[in-house]
């Protein structure tokens, strides 16, 4: 059973254009929900993250976007760069419970030049 | 210092063979993680290390063993594993203890094993 799910597993946009990332989840205990993004041959690192009281949470390019009733989220990459190809993981958490980090299965974004 | 380091970064061993994961971090995190990855599959939570102490087993076998010497090392053990164990293992920390896991985890780059 899969309380976080990335349904599409590969996503190719232009440089310049607007990349969406898209994650629901099934769990309403969740309550904080974070990006993280992969490289090749390198462990995932920390992009961006979201509390369940906010809809909303901007860094530079990337806009996160939460949709409690949905249970859905999204992540928004404006402008899309080259550099910004890698597979992106959603993970949520419920801080009532153990708060332990449940990922996703990663979506593949290439950004083509 | 906003590293994690694991070594080695491959292994490949036998069933029979007894070998170890090596994680370290200076940043300062109180709670240090283990995390199993297949491939085109999420990382799953094996231990979780919180002030130096077991946290979480999430019913890992015994033939991994895990232990976390001082607050800046963590290591796992492995015994006796099976082809299937095969997978990339990644190291994570974060600030803090038992109540802070909703903040961001720092990943190492990760172990890739291979079982013969």
């Amino acid at each position: 059973d899969q309380q976080v799910k990335q349904n599409s597993p590969s996503l190719s946009v232009q440089e310049g254009r607007i990349s969406i990332l898209n994650c629901d989840y099934t769990n309403s205990m969740f309550d904080y929900f974070l990006w993280y993004k992969k490289y090749p041959a390198e462990g995932p690192t920390f992009l961006i993250s979201i509390s369940s009281i906010k809809d909303k949470n901007e860094d530079g390019r990337f806009t996160v976007f939460l949709n409690k009733s949905a249970k859905h989220l999204s992540l928004h990459i404006v402008p899309s760069q080259p550099g910004d190809s890698a597979v992106y993981f959603c993970a949520a958490s419920d801080s009532s419970n153990t708060g332990k980090l449940i990922f996703g299965q990663g979506t593949t974004l290439q950004v083509k030049p | 210092d906003t590293e994690v380091t694991q070594t080695p970064k491959h292994l490949v061993m036998g069933m029979t063979n007894k070998k170890s994961l090596k994680c370290e971090q200076h940043m300062g995190h109180r709670a240090m993680y283990w995390y199993k990855q297949k491939a085109k599959k999420p990382p799953e939570l094996m231990f979780v290390y919180s002030y130096e102490k077991l946290s979480i087993n999430e019913s890992v076998p015994s033939r991994f063993s895990p232990e976390c010497p001082n607050s800046s090392l963590l290591n796992l053990h492995l015994h006796a594993l099976q082809p299937e164990d095969s997978a990339l293992y990644l190291c994570a920390s974060s600030q803090g203890g038992l109540a802070i896991y909703t903040g961001e985890l720092f990943f190492g780059e990760g172990s890739r094993l291979t079982v013969l």
